[in-house]
C-alpha cells in the first residue's frame, strides 16, 4: 500500500513553461486535493475533487488546472509558470470531504520557477 | 471568514522539557479539530484529532491536545520532548461547512 505518490519531487522551470505534477493514491479515496505551502502561510488549497469527473477551485486556483478522470489520479497542471508559483506542492486524499477522516499527504514536490 | 491562529511561529525548548504549542480558531461552530506534523522534507502526517467525546485527546509519539470550546482553543502538549520531535506542527479545523482551515504552522526547535 503506497498511499499517496507524487512526482516529481524536485523541478526547476523557466518562466512561461508548463508542466504537470502527478498524484496517485491507491486507497480508493473519493476526495483528493492539491495544496501549496509557502513559508509562514501554512497550506493553501489550490483545487480539489470529490470524485472522478468532479473538480472545484480552492483558495488559490489561478494559474493551475486539474482533472480527475479516474479515482486514483489527480494531476495538477501549471499552464504558464511564474516565479510566484515557486513553492512546495502537496497532494492529499481522504475517504470523503465531510467526515473527520484522516487526510493522507504525499511527500511533496519542490518547484522553483526562474 | 474562519481562521486558525497558531500563536507562535517557532518554539525553542530544551530536550526532555515539556512543550505546549498553541492553536486558537475563530469558528463558533467547529466540527473537527486536527494536529498534523511535518518532519523536514516530508509530507504531513496526522498526530491526533478531536471529533467528539472526551476533550483530552491522545495522539502518537506521546502528544496530547485539549479541546476547550469556551476559549476556542486546541493546544498541543508533550510532557518531555526528544530531538526526534523537531518538526513543524500544523493545527487545522474543519468547520460547519466542512471547509478545512489550516494554521500557519509552528516550528518546534529542540535544543540539546
Amino acid at each position: 500500500n503506497a498511499g499517496v505518490t507524487q512526482t516529481p519531487k524536485f523541478q526547476v522551470l523557466k518562466t512561461g513553461q508548463s508542466m504537470t505534477l502527478q498524484c496517485a493514491q491507491d486507497m480508493n479515496h473519493e476526495y483528493m486535493s492539491w495544496y501549496r505551502q509557502d513559508p509562514g502561510m501554512g497550506l493553501r488549497l489550490i483545487h480539489y475533487s470529490v470524485g472522478a469527473g468532479i473538480t472545484d477551485q480552492g483558495e488559490v486556483p489561478n494559474g493551475y488546472n486539474v482533472s480527475r478522470s479516474t479515482t486514483e489520479d489527480f494531476p495538477l497542471r501549471l499552464l504558464s509558470a511564474a516565479p510566484s508559483q515557486t513553492s512546495v506542492y502537496f497532494c492529499a486524499s481522504s475517504p470523503d470531504r465531510f467526515s473527520g477522516n484522516t487526510i493522507y499527504f504525499g511527500e511533496g514536490s519542490w518547484l522553483t520557477v526562474v | 471568514a474562519q481562521s486558525v491562529t497558531q500563536l507562535d511561529s517557532q518554539v525553542p525548548v530544551f530536550e526532555e522539557a515539556p512543550v505546549e504549542l498553541r492553536c486558537n480558531y475563530s469558528s463558533s461552530v467547529s466540527v473537527y479539530l486536527f494536529w498534523y506534523v511535518q518532519y523536514p522534507n516530508q509530507g504531513l502526517q496526522l498526530l491526533l484529532k478531536y471529533l467528539s467525546g472526551s476533550t483530552l485527546v491522545k495522539g502518537i509519539n506521546g502528544f496530547e491536545a485539549e479541546f476547550n470550546k469556551s476559549q476556542t482553543s486546541f493546544h498541543l502538549r508533550k510532557p518531555s520532548v526528544h530531538i526526534s520531535d523537531t518538526a513543524e506542527y500544523f493545527c487545522a479545523v474543519k468547520d460547519s461547512n466542512y471547509q478545512l482551515i489550516w494554521g500557519a504552522g509552528t516550528k518546534l526547535i529542540i535544543k540539546p
